[in-house]
């Protein structure tokens, strides 16, 4: 089974500051996705990434997925209250169909 | 369109009871997972079927089942319930296993054994 290493677990920041979150594998994942889920939800689906070296920008998120489709990044420009939520890295086996493998989260607090 | 619907949204039960957990996907969706959601062991999947069989399965017990039926809806079971079955169960479905199509999930239904 493979696994991901999702960093840092809270992070408590002030309206306006930047962040970035962090999924590390040693595996080897054919696309890794990156949901947000609040509470009494289930998670949203924000991005896939799919090549090596990858990026997506969706609005004040930057997503990367790292060349070796090993680990991946979430930055937020300029962090607002709507932000707070869990996120999730999920990456996808090659041949797995639906499976995902989830990281542990990654649990956002934007304060005004 | 209407989203993924799960029944009930909470549930409790006693341990060594049985429960059974239902998902209606997104229309036309006809592959249905499930996955399960603590606080100490995060997400983590159980099982997925498309068109009626199961394609993968999770490193669950075997007291975790599931089917699926003709009209892509999914139930799963958990026989001889314990203490740490206590979760939220999430149900996602897709068009199909595809990797371009994605995945939605349900809102889940909070299991508790007492």
């Amino acid at each position: 089974t493979q696994l991901l290493e999702q960093s840092p677990q809270f992070l408590s920041i002030q309206e306006g500051e930047n962040l970035t979150v962090y999924c590390n594998s040693s595996s080897v994942f054919s696309s890794l996705q990156w949901y947000r889920q609040e509470p009494g939800e289930g998670p949203v689906l924000l991005v896939t990434v799919v090549t090596g070296g990858e990026v997506k920008k969706l609005k004040r998120l930057t997503f990367q997925f790292g060349d070796a489709r090993k680990d991946s990044s979430l930055h937020i420009t300029a962090a607002q209250p709507g932000d707070t939520g869990l996120y999730l890295c999920a990456g996808e086996e090659y041949n797995a169909g639906n499976m995902l493998t989830f990281g542990g989260g990654t649990r956002l607090m934007v304060k005004p | 369109k209407a989203g993924v619907t799960q029944t009930p949204r909470y549930l409790i039960k006693t341990r060594g009871q049985q429960v059974t957990l239902s998902c209606s996907p997104i229309s036309g969706h006809r592959s249905v997972s499930w996955y399960q959601q603590t606080p100490g062991q995060g997400l983590q999947f159980l099982f997925e079927y498309f068109s009626e069989t199961q394609r993968n399965k999770g490193n669950f017990p075997g007291r975790f089942s599931g089917r699926q039926f003709s009209n892509s809806r999914s139930e799963m079971n958990v026989s001889t319930l314990e203490l740490g079955d206590s979760a939220l169960y999430l149900c996602a479905s897709s068009y199909s296993p595809d990797r371009e199509y994605e995945q939605y999930f349900g809102p889940g239904t909070r299991l508790t054994v007492t």
